[in-house]
């Protein structure tokens, strides 16, 4: 079955880079998406990217797809305080709608 | 729009009891989906539905749990009889095909079974 990998910790002083990693073992994979919660609040869709595309830039965010190696990167410019939370990787394979997650990093922001 | 709403937001109830967790999904989103997030075993996808139709409740522990989406704007999942181990956030979320089938997630009913 399909299965998504994090590493579980992040943390990062404020106004660095942040760049979270994720791997993933579906070959079918049509999309990729990244998610962010913070304490006490669901899931929010930070960005997602299709499967034939290698990199998708949003404001300060940046995906990196690396479908040879079934690895996804979200990397975060100048980081703050704010962008402290839980983020979760997942992966959606063709034909069925429901996502697989990943365990999720927490990354912390140090002032 | 209100997005994802979920009640109640917090539920505590004795172990045997009766609980209904409700979710109204986004309007003109088509597919609906049930998980549960825990410390030990992360976010784990309990059912989900298509145009009101189950898909796939592979997930659902055991027959304690049911879930059902009597039209395109209700859904709710039951738990009966309640136990301890069924402590955890349940999360429902809701998608359509726009922004890559993501999902939109409500805020998330924490069940605490005491």
């Amino acid at each position: 079955g399909e299965d998504v990998e994090q590493s579980l910790f992040l943390s990062v002083r404020e106004g660095d880079s942040s760049v979270i990693n994720c791997t993933y073992t579906d070959s079918s994979s049509t999309y990729l998406y990244w998610y962010k919660q913070e304490p006490g609040a669901g899931l929010q869709l930070l960005t997602y990217i299709f499967s034939n595309m290698d990199m998708k830039q949003d404001q300060r965010l940046t995906v990196l797809l690396n479908k040879k190696d079934k690895h996804l990167s979200l990397r975060i410019a100048d980081t703050q305080t704010g962008d402290s939370a839980i983020y979760f990787c997942a992966e959606r394979d063709t034909g069925r709608r429901a996502l697989t997650f990943g365990s999720g990093t927490r990354l912390q922001v140090q002032p | 729009d209100a997005g994802v709403i979920q009640s109640p937001r917090h539920e505590v109830t004795e172990m045997g009891q009766e609980v209904t967790l409700r979710c109204k999904p986004i309007s003109g989103h088509n597919s609906l989906f049930w998980y549960r997030q825990t410390m030990m075993r992360g976010l784990e996808l309990l059912i989900y539905f298509n145009n009101n139709v189950p898909i796939d409740d592979s997930g659902m522990p055991e027959d304690r749990f049911s879930a059902k989406m009597p039209n395109a704007s209700f859904s709710t999942l039951k738990i009966q009889p309640s136990e301890p181990r069924d402590s955890a956030v349940y999360f429902c979320a809701s998608s359509a095909p726009d922004r890559g089938y993501g999902y939109t997630f409500g805020s998330g009913t924490r069940l605490t079974v005491v």
